[in-house]
């Protein structure tokens, strides 16, 4: 049972676009949505998180949008560029377990100049 | 302040051998958690494992699969008798607090091909 689904698998966006990655969860005990970022042969690294708390959070390009009720979290990339070109990745976790992620199965985003 | 080591980087094993990962956590961090990525997949949790105690090992299959995180040393992600669906990337991630989910920092991987 995949209990975060992410969305689109890859997508390609001109540079100065707005990149948009969706995922949607099915626990509704998860309160921690981080995102990761890889790049190729790298470990993945922490991008932006947020808690359901709140509905929004944004941090230089990078934002998150979170609807509790649609149990759906997104992530935008504004005035993408090249450099942001790698492997997304949405995550889930219920802070008081014992600290597991449940990750999507990413987005390889592109960036075209 | 070295972040979190992981070798060897490539380990190729053939069928039935035996493959160990190693896992050295950030300075200062004594929680350890194992991840595995397959091909075009998202990573999935293996174990969790603080020094000396395994705390969830959920996510490990059943056989051949063992993980230590000794009082001194890294942390040895063990694989007995591997086969082909064995190859995959294996990733560790350290972190300084108990059910740190927020605070979780992950090495380069290791990238296992069984021949």
């Amino acid at each position: 049972q995949q209990q975060v689904k992410q969305s689109p698998q890859s997508l390609i966006v001109q540079k100065g676009g707005i990149s948009i990655i969706n995922c949607a969860y099915e626990n509704t005990a998860f309160d921690y949505f981080p995102w990761y970022q890889q790049f190729p042969g790298k470990g993945p690294a922490l991008l932006i998180a947020i808690r359901p708390d709140v509905s929004e959070k944004k941090e230089g390009r990078f934002t998150i949008s979170f609807n509790k009720s649609a149990k759906q979290f997104s992530l935008h990339i504004m005035d993408s560029q090249p450099g942001d070109s790698a492997t997304y990745f949405c995550a889930a976790s219920r802070r008081r377990s014992q600290g597991n992620l449940i990750f999507g199965k990413g987005t390889k985003l592109s960036v075209k100049p | 302040n070295a972040g979190v080591m992981q070798n060897p980087r490539h380990l190729v094993r053939r069928r039935g051998q035996e493959a160990r990962l190693r896992c050295s956590p950030m300075k200062g961090h004594s929680h350890v958690y194992w991840y595995r990525q397959l091909p075009e997949e998202g990573l999935k949790f293996m174990v969790y494992l603080q020094k000396e105690n395994i705390i969830d090992e959920s996510g490990m299959p059943k056989e051949r699969f063992s993980a230590e995180f000794p009082k001194e040393g890294p942390s040895i992600l063990r694989i007995q008798q591997v086969v082909r669906g064995d190859s995959a990337a294996y990733f560790c991630a350290s972190s300084p607090l108990t059910s740190g989910v927020d605070t979780q920092y992950f090495g380069p991987g290791t990238r296992l091909t069984v021949l």
